[in-house]
């Protein structure tokens, strides 16, 4: 079956630590991968991507990831957050068809605290 | 330039009756997708429209629920007879191409079914 599984629920850290948020996705998926965030009473916007090509991709906001195939990763990542990155973290894939729907991860709350 | 809207932004119903969902998607892009986001299930794709065919319709989960698009631009999705776990954020995206094209989402529509 299709899946992203994203493996933390919720993830607590301090302003200036650094923080990963992460996901696996199932090889019945397809290898473009996505990371949305949505604020409070918001839509979903676009952080990074990977397509192909190389695989430690940089998004907006400081955030990257990296891809890895042989764990079936893309793991999200921070150096130094902030109280403004406090947010859900989503990551999705394209389905296995061409039609381009995604199939999104359970989310990972971020709770960035002072 | 303008992003995806969505209308109206909240709507609160009593079960039993119709409602209608409008998405504007960004001007040009061909590809438009729905999706649902609710407390047990996440976010899940409903449909997806390529003009103003609907080529994927696996993801509504009942014959009460039901879209169009017209003019290759606007799309409404219908719910008939709203039931209580009807009760979701219905996310609208739109994206310039499928396959690699990333899809930009609006701000969704909260509905609650009393």
């Amino acid at each position: 079956a299709q899946s992203v599984t994203q493996l933390d629920s919720q993830v607590p850290v301090f302003e200036e630590a650094p923080v990963e948020l992460r996901c696996n996705y199932s090889s019945s998926v397809s290898v473009y991968l996505f990371w949305y965030v949505q604020y409070p009473n918001q839509g979903l916007q676009l952080l990074l991507k990977y397509l192909s090509g190389s695989t430690l991709v940089k998004g907006i906001n400081g955030f990257e990831a990296e891809f890895n195939k042989s764990q079936t990763s893309f793991h999200l990542r921070k150096p130094s957050v902030h109280i403004s990155d406090t947010a859900e973290y989503f990551c999705a894939a394209y389905g296995s068809s061409n039609t381009g729907k995604l199939i999104f991860g359970q989310g990972t709350t971020l709770q960035v605290k002072p | 330039g303008a992003g995806v809207s969505q209308s109206p932004s909240n709507k609160v119903t009593e079960k039993g009756k119709d409602v209608e969902l409008r998405c504007d998607p960004i001007s040009g892009h061909t590809a438009l997708y729905w999706y649902r986001q609710s407390l047990g299930q996440g976010l899940e794709f409903l449909i997806y429209f390529q003009g103003n065919s609907a080529p994927d319709k696996s993801g509504l989960p009942s014959d009460r629920f039901s879209a169009e698009r017209t003019g290759g631009s606007v799309s409404t999705l219908t719910i008939q007879r709203t039931q209580q776990e009807d009760s979701a954020v219905y996310l609208c995206a739109s994206s310039s191409s499928t396959g690699s094209g990333t899809q930009y989402f609006g701000p969704g529509t909260r509905l609650l079914v009393l």
